[in-house]
């Protein structure tokens, strides 16, 4: 069965370090969304994208946070200059069109560890 | 501002008991529910989506139930196994379409005694 893959499953970095998180939804998925999760929180929504643009973002989102979708496979979360806060799990999930029947699949998350 | 509630935090069980999680939402006008299993330290696996204008949808042992006027939904697991142990969570798309951002609840952390 196809999923969604994310590179790399672990990622530590230093505090004000830039880190790009990477994904490769499942093939002919068209919505593409990345989620974070903080050890014992809630699952939180980041950002939504489709047809090449930002469909939707959370307060969460602000100006250190960016994606792209740089060819028609990779699907890429870049932090500028990370802080201690964003330590945490963060998923990436697809969905393939359709109205109401159709879910989004969900990566097995990279842990991103600021140091 | 859409609002999932899943009570209680944990749950644990014998093995062989039929059992029943609970998740409640804030704002009934969701376009569908889906219901995840989270291992631990892992990522999340859609167990099933229950469409709005559905009433029940099963999965081999599972069963996903949805009340949309009273905002709650309910997952039934079938003569429950240690394999079943894990967090289930439930989460609903947003106001602005069925594509839109998943809101979810903390989860239940299921633990089923051999």
């Amino acid at each position: 069965e196809p999923e969604v893959t994310q590179t790399p499953s672990h990622q530590v970095t230093q505090m004000g370090q830039e880190v790009i998180l990477h994904c490769v939804p499942i093939s002919n998925h068209l919505y593409f969304y990345w989620y974070r999760q903080i050890l014992g929180q809630k699952v939180e929504f980041l950002v939504s994208f489709y047809n090449n643009e930002i469909s939707e973002k959370s307060e969460i989102f602000d100006d250190q946070f960016s994606v792209e979708r740089p060819d028609g496979s990779n699907f890429t979360l870049k932090i500028r200059s990370t802080k201690l806060e964003d330590s945490a799990m963060y998923f990436c999930a697809s969905r393939a069109l359709g109205k109401y029947n159709q879910p989004q699949h969900f990566g097995d998350g990279t842990r991103l560890s600021i140091l | 501002k859409q609002e999932v509630t899943q009570i209680p935090a944990a749950l644990s069980v014998p093995e062989g008991e039929n059992l029943v999680l609970n998740c409640s939402f804030t704002d009934s006008a969701i376009y569908n529910l889906q219901w995840f299993r989270q291992d631990p330290g892992k990522g999340l696996t859609s167990l099933l989506l229950i469409q709005s204008s559905q009433r029940e949808q099963t999965s081999g042992r599972l069963n996903a139930s949805l009340d949309k006027s009273s905002g709650r939904s309910t997952l039934y697991i079938a003569a429950s196994q240690p394999g079943d142990s894990a967090t289930y969570l439930c989460a609903v798309p947003g106001e602005t379409g069925a594509n839109s951002k998943l809101t979810f609840g903390k989860g239940i952390t299921l633990s089923v005694r051999p």
